[in-house]
């Protein structure tokens, strides 16, 4: 059964240093999303891209994120300049429709520690 | 809001008992989705159930939906100790780019 992947799946990084998460979302998918939990909280939404742009995004997701689909096949979430409140489980989705009824399958996340 | 609002927050029974879940919402929808999230692992796509459905079955699954009520119900049958997790459920109103997920149900089966 087709699955979404994350690499990798813990990033320990530096206070102020740039991250990128990657995503490999189910291949014939055409939505795509980033979310994120904080160790005890809530999944919450970070952004949602489709057709080659943002078509949302929350308030979390602020100048220093950015997301990109390089290639046909991967889907990246930068933080340009982490920040110690920025450790959490990212979670990469993927669906293949919206409003026809297209389910959201997740991946396993990635866990990022910002020290 | 788009949130679905779990019930009850916590729910603890014995290995083999069925155990219900229910998941208020308060916006139109075009579909309901329910999801599994072991602690610290991702989300799982258990099963949607569009608007114009009421009842869903997958596996030891059955989901059913109340548009009128604005509510859903999850019922895992033959509970297994694997199922210990907790489950969410996701309304997608109209027009949605995001789902919006609550504090969810801890589910417990005893051994």
């Amino acid at each position: 059964e087709p699955e979404v992947t994350q690499t990798p799946s813990h990033q320990v990084t530096q206070m102020g240093q740039e991250v990128i998460l990657r995503c490999v979302p189910i291949s014939n998918h055409l939505y795509f999303y980033w979310y994120r939990q904080i160790l005890g909280q809530k999944v919450e939404f970070l952004v949602s891209f489709y057709n080659n742009e943002i078509s949302e995004k929350s308030e979390i997701f602020d100048d220093q994120f950015s997301v990109e689909r390089p290639d046909g096949s991967n889907f990246t979430l930068k933080i340009r300049s982490t920040k110690l409140e920025d450790s959490a489980m990212y979670f990469c989705a993927s669906s293949e429709a919206r409003d026809s009824g297209g389910s959201e399958f997740f991946g396993p996340g990635t866990r990022l520690t910002v020290l | 809001s788009q949130q679905g609002e779990e019930d009850p927050q916590a729910l603890s029974i014995q290995e083999g008992e069925n155990a219900t879940m229910n998941c208020s919402y308060k916006t139109s929808i075009n579909n309901l989705q329910w999801y599994r999230q072991n602690s610290g692992r991702g989300l799982v796509h258990l099963i949607l159930i569009r608007s114009n459905e009421r009842e869903k079955h997958s596996g030891r699954l059955r989901v059913t939906l109340d548009t009128s009520k604005k509510s859903s119900s999850l019922l895992i049958t033959a509970s297994r100790a694997a199922d210990t997790a907790s489950y969410f459920c996701a309304p997608d109103p109209p027009g949605a780019q995001k789902l919006v997920f609550g504090q969810g149900t801890r589910l417990t089966i005893n051994p």
